[in-house]
């Protein structure tokens, strides 16, 4: 089974901190994506990466930034934290749509 | 813009019932869609998916239809059993990018 590992299932951090939410996928998934989750909005995609090195901005991607130096690995950053980042993130990776997206346990972040 | 609507936050059914999830969009371009369940604290698993050349696409108690004239998408539950209970988001793609809708609620009452 593919399987992809959020490195934190909780997290907070103060107002200004940069934040760094780690993602791994151990099934060599060309697609990974970063979401979160907040009540009654589903889930919203932040940043997206087809390749190595490559990233593409999703529907809310305003004060994070993504990186991608390994197949494997996708990191999402907080620049400086705001109250308003308090969410559950969730990082899913998929071979192909037909199989749909894997997601990870999810890391819920609180900023204080 | 919201593509993905699923307009009942909450659903309550008494177990041995059925369930019934409705998800709607507006993209008609959509052509795949897929059901995930989440449990608190939990990734999204994925539960049932549907292309748009079919109407219908059944697994065992889950069973998802597609009406693509009202772009609507339904998932039902039968029977339903109180491990159902999860919060239900239902998912549409043109490509590799899926869009999600804002989740419904399923509790199945013992």
């Amino acid at each position: 089974d593919v399987k992809v590992t959020q490195s934190s299932r909780y997290l907070v951090k103060r107002t200004g901190e940069k934040v760094f939410l780690e993602c791994v996928q151990d099934m060599d998934h060309e697609n990974m994506f970063w979401y979160r989750q907040d009540p009654g909005l589903g889930l919203r995609l932040i940043y997206f990466s087809y390749d190595v090195k490559m990233k593409e901005k999703g529907d809310i991607p305003e004060g994070y930034s993504v990186s991608r130096e390994k197949k494997e690995r996708f990191s999402l950053i907080l620049e400086s934290a705001s109250t308003n980042q308090t969410s559950m993130y969730l990082c899913a990776s998929s071979i192909d749509r037909l199989y749909g997206y894997t997601f990870g346990s999810g890391t819920r972040l609180t900023v204080v | 813009d919201q593509q993905v609507k699923q307009n009942s936050p909450s659903l309550s059914v008494q177990e041995g019932r059925i369930s019934i999830l409705n998800c709607d969009y507006t993209n008609s371009m959509f052509d795949y869609f897929l059901w995930y369940k989440k449990y608190p604290a939990e990734g999204p698993t994925f539960l049932i998916s549907i292309s748009s050349i079919k109407d219908k696409n059944e697994d065992g108690r889950f069973t998802v239809f597609l009406n693509k004239s009202a772009k609507h998408l339904s998932l039902h539950i039968v029977p339903s059993q109180p491990g159902d209970s999860a919060v239900y988001f239902c998912a549409a793609s043109t490509g590799n990018q899926f869009y999600f809708g804002t989740g419904t609620s399923l509790t199945v009452i013992p």
